[in-house]
């Protein structure tokens, strides 16, 4: 059963113009969503986050929305770049039960954005 | 320092060998990751050390045995794999035990094959 969706395995675009990459989870436990970035035979790196309080969190060209009710989220890239060509994953977290046991994320399958210049 | 580190990049190694990979992080987090990740698959969870004790295990086969020296420091020992072990390992490491706002910052991974 996977509780973090990304239904689309891959997105092309124009560079300059915006990207839209989505997410959709089940759990409603989830109360801490992440978005990360990765290349080939490279590590995932962090690039935005957002509470469950919030509904938009945003950061120089990269903007996460979150609709709490529809869980769904969205990272929003404006202006896309070649640079920002890579595999998008989509992850989310909630308070473990047992008292600092750490931060389980669980990933979305991952959306492969392609800018072309 | 604000990295997290991984050695070696590569590994391949038999049915029958002993090996460990190697995880380091100098930023004084709380908590330890190990995941695993197939090609074209999302990372998934196999180990949490928080506070340089084990809080989760994932289920993982008692093939793959975790250990954390010092807080900086996190291995896996991988002894009798299998060829389907093959994958990514990718350390990850997060300021706190617990809570919002507690990104994970990952390595760069080890690539196992193993034979």
């Amino acid at each position: 059963d996977q509780q973090v969706k990304q239904n689309s395995p891959s997105l092309s675009v124009q560079e300059g113009r915006i990207s839209i990459l989505n997410c959709d989870y089940t759990n409603s436990m989830f109360d801490y969503f992440l978005w990360y970035k990765k290349y080939p035979a490279e590590g995932p790196t962090f690039l935005i986050s957002i509470s469950s309080i919030k509904d938009k969190n945003e950061d120089g060209r990269f903007t996460v929305f979150l609709n709490k009710s529809a869980k769904h989220l969205s990272l929003h890239i404006v202006p896309s770049q070649p640079g920002d060509s890579a595999v998008y994953f989509c992850a989310a977290s909630y308070v473990h039960l047992i008292r600092n046991a750490g931060n389980m994320l669980t990933f979305g399958g991952g959306t492969r954005l392609m800018v072309k210049p | 320092d604000t990295e997290v580190t991984q050695t070696p990049k590569h590994l391949v190694m038999g049915m029958t060998n002993k090996k460990s990979l190697k995880c380091e992080q100098h930023m004084g987090h709380r908590a330890m990751y190990w995941y695993k990740q197939k090609a074209k698959k999302p990372p998934e969870l196999m180990f949490v050390y928080s506070y340089e004790k084990l809080s989760i295990n994932e289920s993982v086969p008692s093939r793959f045995s975790p250990e954390c020296p010092n807080s900086s420091l996190l291995n896996l020992h991988l002894h009798a794999l299998q060829p389907e072990d093959s994958a990514l390992y990718l350390c990850a490491s997060s300021p706190h035990a617990s809570g919002a706002y507690n990104e994970q910052f990952f390595g760069p991974g080890t690539r196992l094959t193993v034979l």
